[in-house]
């Protein structure tokens, strides 16, 4: 494996609540993504990191922030969980020496109720 | 948009038969086309990818097909096996600037019955 845990594997949150999932990385890659996945939607990008402090907004970023305030750590943030966020969420990082290839954590559950 | 559109949604191919998913882009920026395999409560997997300089690699039972005027490509499983049910997605992205990611088609459901 590339080195790449998620933490929590499961967490159930009610609504309103803010939830911060972590993603950490051992191999010190520059880019890093969080996704998530949802029955028809395959995977969908919401954030991604292409350094310390630099970040940028997927394809669904409405209700996320991330952060990253160190290379191994990326951070997503729902500030407010909604249950439309009832999803499984993926970090991915890129790892391929020519920038192509891409490992995938094991995921996080979240459940908004 | 969706900027990858993979079809089937679903597949169900007989064990020792050929699995065949189709998978379509809009993007002619992309210049790398991973296919993905994932099994339950997993994180997807690289399975194998081509890039648009050649029409096909194959890796061992796996093969892509890439038709680079159509602007598709296609996954062809051979002698298919129950371990290889799984949930099949395509993606497509480009290197330059770089940072944006994969962008992934809806993904395939594929069941080998024995």
């Amino acid at each position: 494996d590339a080195g790449i845990t998620q933490s929590p594997r499961h967490k159930v949150t009610e609504t309103g609540t803010p939830v911060t999932l972590r993603c950490h990385q051992t191999e010190n890659h520059r880019y890093m993504y969080w996704y998530r996945q949802d029955p028809g939607h395959g995977l969908r990008l919401i954030h991604y990191s292409y350094g310390v402090k630099d970040t940028d907004k997927g394809e669904v970023s409405d209700g996320y922030s991330v952060s990253r305030s160190k290379t191994e750590d990326f951070l997503l943030t729902l500030e407010s969980a909604t249950s439309s966020q009832t999803s499984v969420y993926f970090c991915a990082i890129r790892t391929g020496t020519d920038n192509y290839g891409y490992t995938f954590g094991s995921g996080t559950r979240l459940t908004v109720v | 948009q969706q900027q990858v559109k993979q079809s089937p949604q679903s597949l169900i191919v007989q064990k020792g038969g050929i699995s065949i998913i189709n998978c379509a882009y809009e993007n002619t920026a992309f210049d790398y086309f991973p296919w993905y395999q994932q099994f339950p409560g997993k994180g997807p997997a690289l399975l194998i990818a081509i890039r648009p300089d050649v029409s096909e690699k194959k890796e061992g039972r796996f093969t892509i097909s890439f038709n680079k005027s159509a602007k598709q490509f296609s996954l062809h499983i051979m002698d298919s096996q129950p371990g290889d049910s799984a949930t099949y997605f395509c993606a497509g992205s480009y290197s330059g600037g770089g940072a944006d990611g994969l962008t992934f088609g809806k993904g395939t459901h594929l069941i080998i019955q024995p």
